[in-house]
């Protein structure tokens, strides 16, 4: 199994670019997050979603969309850029909501 | 608001020389409190989850620990390998799959 892969690895934007970051896990797990991590303020938690069809949004949503077409994708859009959205993005799978599998992440810088 | 709190920010050790890291909690309600190492420039790795006041879990060198307001991260003789940043984060019952995470303590061992 690749567990959970996201692409690209690193990303540079300019201020109102849009883009998508990929995430994809192989473990058919019916939960899957987008975290964003900054220092100092640990990682939070943007959209989730808990199933083809279903997302939701999470403590720090605006600016991101999400869909989620399968069970295996759920990948982040980045609308209009910003540079307050540079920042370290995380997806995470779980199976029964609880110990989760994270990617390695997407270092995104917004100039 | 569900909180976390982790203490030191960081912590700097010799090589065998044993301490612990705190993780104080608000929540309402506990599902689990999760304990996950960090690496630089890779995503978090589960370590642990307890569920109820005064559970333990232990891996090699780690043993962690569970109270109703605080989690403690105990580590016995670590070695240079054990540096890392470890994240502490918790689940209410009542929350679909959001984990919420402390800052975490960033741990150097010095061989």
């Amino acid at each position: 199994n690749a567990g959970v892969t996201q692409t690209p690895k690193f990303q540079v934007l300019k201020t109102g670019q849009s883009m998508t970051l990929q995430c994809a896990q192989d473990m058919n797990h019916e939960y899957m997050s987008w975290y964003r991590q900054d220092p100092g303020m640990g990682l939070r938690l943007i959209h989730y979603s808990v199933g083809a069809g279903i997302t939701d949004q999470g403590e720090v949503p605006n600016g991101y969309n999400v869909s989620r077409s399968t069970t295996e994708d759920f990948p982040l859009r980045l609308l209009s850029a910003a540079p307050s959205q540079t920042s370290v993005y995380f997806c995470a799978s779980s199976r029964d909501r609880g110990k989760q599998y994270f990617g390695p992440g997407t270092r995104l810088t917004v100039t | 608001e569900d909180q976390v709190t982790q203490s030191p920010e960081a912590l700097r050790l010799q090589e065998g020389e044993s301490s612990s890291l705190n993780c104080s909690y608000t929540v309402s309600g506990l599902r689990g409190l999760f304990w996950y190492r960090q690496d630089p420039g890779k995503g978090p790795e589960f370590l642990f989850t307890l569920y109820s006041a005064g559970e333990e879990k232990e891996k090699e060198r780690l043993k962690a620990t569970l109270t109703k307001k605080e989690s403690f991260l105990h580590i016995t003789a670590p070695k240079p390998e054990d540096s890392a940043t470890y994240l502490c984060a918790v689940q209410a019952r009542q929350g679909a799959q959001k984990l919420v995470f402390g800052q975490g303590t960033r741990l150097t061992i010095n061989p």
